[in-house]
């Protein structure tokens, strides 16, 4: 099955700095690239995801680069702030029936005021 | 209440127990999703529901017993459970459609604590 990795594990970044967390993924059959956001006691919920028909997506302060070769895709999150502090996951699936996913371990990201 | 709800949110048991965690969803999905969340580790697939048939089962031990009895309703049956059993249990639901992906949403999660 697919082994997506993840990394850093946490991240630390003043506010209006930029953070940027990285996942490689092993199965090349793989091809849709979600990427969810948890903050503390809550569930995850999608931001952004790509598809690998596609290197690169972006909707306002987030991005999501994706290197199809190398296999491995990219979060970047720009002008950081506060309330962007929780634990991000990326995750990886093939286009099946069953919408299944392989998530990364998560990033925790705190961004400091 | 919209979206996936699941019940209870915490839950402490022996190992001798016997007990369920309930998941509904209001979305009308077709699909229906297990996820063990254990500290530091990947969210884990455990289970995959489509259209009431279980379509998938991650080498889930048979502690672990899911249960769809229809497309709004996924149940986890758990009994002799381990210590390390103990984590976060999320259910998710989406709209599986052949040929594309959808995002899935997510429950609140059922914290277990196995004494």
């Amino acid at each position: 099955g697919e082994n997506v990795e993840q990394h850093p594990s946490t991240l630390s970044v003043q506010e209006g700095d930029s953070a940027v967390i990285k996942c490689t993924y092993s199965d090349s059959a793989s091809n849709y690239f979600p990427w969810y956001k948890q903050e503390l006691g809550k569930r995850p919920q999608l931001i952004i995801d790509i598809r690998s028909n596609v290197g690169e997506k972006k909707d306002q302060r987030i991005a999501v680069t994706l290197n199809k070769t190398a296999k491995h895709f990219s979060l970047h999150i720009t002008e950081t702030q506060p309330e962007d502090s929780a634990v991000y996951f990326c995750a990886g699936g093939g286009l099946e029936r069953f919408n299944k996913f392989y998530f990364g371990s998560g990033t925790k990201l705190n961004v400091k005021p | 209440e919209t979206g996936v709800t699941q019940t209870p949110r915490h839950l402490v048991m022996g190992m001798t127990n016997k007990k369920s965690l309930k998941c509904e969803q209001h979305l009308g999905h077709n699909a229906m999703y297990w996820y063990k969340q254990s500290a530091k580790k990947p969210l884990e697939l455990m289970f995959v529901y489509s259209l009431e048939e279980r379509v998938e089962n991650n080498s889930v031990p048979s502690r672990f017993s899911p249960e769809c009895p229809n497309s709004s309703h996924l149940f986890l049956h758990l009994h002799t459970l381990q210590p390390e059993d103990s984590a976060l249990y999320l259910c998710a639901s989406s709209q599986a459609t052949s040929g594309s992906y959808n995002e899935q949403f997510f429950g609140p999660g059922t914290r277990l604590t196995v004494l």
